[in-house]
C-alpha cells in the first residue's frame, strides 16, 4: 500500500516562533509536493520538488522555506507566521513522469495563535 | 493558468441511487485528470485516474468519462453506499505541469 507519513499531525505555534513540518516517503517516488488547505477547500499547490531540486514555487511568502534533504524526504520550515496560514498542509508524492498519480499524507492541521 | 470547475458543491442521494458529478477545465492541453476523495479529517485518496487518449475508465462501482472536445470529465458512482458520503474534487494537470483542483463536491448518501 501506499504511504506518506507526515509529522507532526497537529501544530499550535504562536507567530514568533520557528517550527517544521516533516514528510517521508520509501516508495522510491522522485516529485514531492506541498499543498495548502484551508477548510471546505481544494488543496492549493504550494511547491514541487522533482530529483530533490525544486522545480515549482507558487509564489508562497519566504516565511515558508521548503527543503528536500534526500530522496525520501521533505521539510517545511515555518517562521514568522500568520494567523490566516492556519490550515491543513498536505504533503504528497509520485513518480516522475508524464501523468503520475499522487499520493497524499495526512497532513499536519496548523493552528496559528 | 489552468481553471477547473466542479458542480455540483453538494449532492445528497439515497442508498442504491446513482451519483454524478461533473467537472469542465479550460486548458485544452490539459491531459490528466484524477479524482480524489476526502473523508473528514483525512487525506484526499485518489479512487480514478483517466488520461487524456481515453474516453472512459471504469474500476467497479466508479467510472470517469472524459470529452476532450468540450473540455470537461465527470465521475459516476453506481449502487451508492454510506461510506460513499464524503468531499469529492476532480483535478486537471495542464502545460504548467501541476494538478489544478475543482472547488469539491460533498455527497452525502442517505439510508
Amino acid at each position: 500500500d501506499t504511504e506518506v507519513t507526515q509529522t507532526p499531525k497537529h501544530l499550535v505555534m504562536g507567530m514568533t516562533n520557528k517550527k517544521s513540518l516533516k514528510c517521508e516517503q520509501h516508495m522510491g517516488h522522485r516529485a514531492m509536493y506541498w499543498y495548502k488547505q484551508k477548510a471546505k477547500k481544494p488543496p492549493e499547490l504550494m511547491f514541487v520538488y522533482s530529483y530533490e531540486k525544486l522545480s515549482i514555487n507558487e509564489s508562497v511568502p519566504s516565511r515558508f522555506s521548503p527543503e528536500c534533504p534526500n530522496s525520501s524526504l521533505l521539510n517545511l520550515h515555518l517562521h514568522a507566521l500568520q494567523p490566516e496560514d492556519s490550515a491543513l498542509y498536505l504533503c504528497a508524492s509520485s513518480r516522475t513522469g508524464v501523468n503520475q498519480p499522487q499520493h497524499f499524507g495526512d497532513g499536519t492541521r496548523l493552528s496559528i495563535l | 493558468g489552468e481553471n477547473v470547475e466542479q458542480h455540483p458543491s453538494t449532492l445528497s442521494v439515497q442508498e442504491g441511487d446513482s451519483a454524478v458529478i461533473k467537472c469542465t477545465y479550460s486548458d485544452s492541453a490539459s491531459n490528466y485528470f484524477p479524482w480524489y476523495k476526502q473523508e473528514l479529517g483525512k487525506r484526499p485518496q485518489l479512487i480514478i485516474d483517466i488520461r487524456s487518449n481515453v474516453g472512459e475508465k471504469k474500476d467497479q462501482r466508479i467510472a470517469v468519462t472524459l470529452n476532450k472536445t468540450a473540455k470537461h470529465f465527470s465521475l459516476h458512482i453506481t449502487e451508492t453506499q454510506p461510506e460513499d458520503s464524503a468531499v469529492y474534487f476532480c483535478a486537471a494537470r495542464g502545460t504548467a505541469s501541476k494538478l489544478t483542483f475543482g472547488t469539491g463536491t460533498r455527497l452525502q448518501v442517505t439510508l
